[in-house]
């Protein structure tokens, strides 16, 4: 079965650079998460959308920024990088529609680093 | 105080024991939750979702939750090597689209 794809898988910057980050959410899923997980901790929520609308806002630092397109593909857009932003960033998908429907599944994650 | 809390572990049981994670939660509104198994570096691996309360199985896995007590818990039995991992308990919303709310998680080892 199709699974969540997220690129790139590894990602090297440097301070004060920008970033941006891909999900491709399963096939006909119309919500998409982020969320960032840093070194020994548990991933943290970021922002969601729904059918290209933002549906929830998280932790998410005013320099992150955050879309859904009409293929229902999101990009996570990070400016001005910081060391602390160095971390394993989710992108997980879910059909709405309440109970049964709203399990989330995750993709493989991209690794960031800021050096 | 964290919304949901787990014991980090490590949880270490032998080969073929019944391992059981905890965790108990705070946040009442919660409808959904949800066990999710992540090994170090990967992604989260979803287990098992829990909607009533009561115990759900699947094959080796079985749910339990207790919305008075605010506790769901996972049963793992016949525990293989390869279920070493961390365990996250996560909390979903009472709709669609709502994000969810993770543990720290439980480290179990499952030693040959």
């Amino acid at each position: 079965a199709a699974g969540v794809i997220q690129s790139p898988r590894h990602l090297i910057k440097e301070k004060r650079e920008t970033a941006t980050l891909k999900c491709y959410p399963i096939p006909r899923h119309d919500t998409v998460y982020w969320y960032q997980q840093g070194p020994g901790q548990d991933p943290q929520f970021l922002i969601s959308f729904y059918e290209k609308m933002q549906s929830d806002k998280g932790s998410i630092p005013d320099r992150f920024s955050a879309q859904q397109f009409s293929d229902y593909h999101s990009e996570l857009n990070m400016s001005s990088l910081e060391l602390g932003d160095s971390a394993l960033y989710f992108c997980a998908s879910s059909l709405a529609g309440g109970r049964g429907l709203d399990t989330q599944y995750f993709g493989p994650g991209t690794r960031l680093t800021v050096l | 105080q964290k919304e949901v809390e787990q014991n980090s572990g490590p949880l270490s049981v032998p080969e073929g024991a019944i391992a059981s994670l905890n965790c108990t939660y705070s946040d009442r509104v919660s409808q959904s939750f949800f066990w999710y198994r992540q090994y170090s570096g990967k992604s989260p691996e979803l287990i098992m979702s829990i909607y009533s309360n009561g115990d759900k199985e699947d094959g080796r896995f079985t749910a339990q939750l207790n919305k008075a007590s605010q506790y769901v818990s996972l049963l793992i039995r016949d525990s293989q090597p390869s279920d070493s991992a961390t365990y996250l308990c996560a909390l979903g919303g009472n709709t669609g689209f709502q994000k969810l709310v993770f543990g720290t998680g439980t480290r179990l080892l499952v030693s040959p």
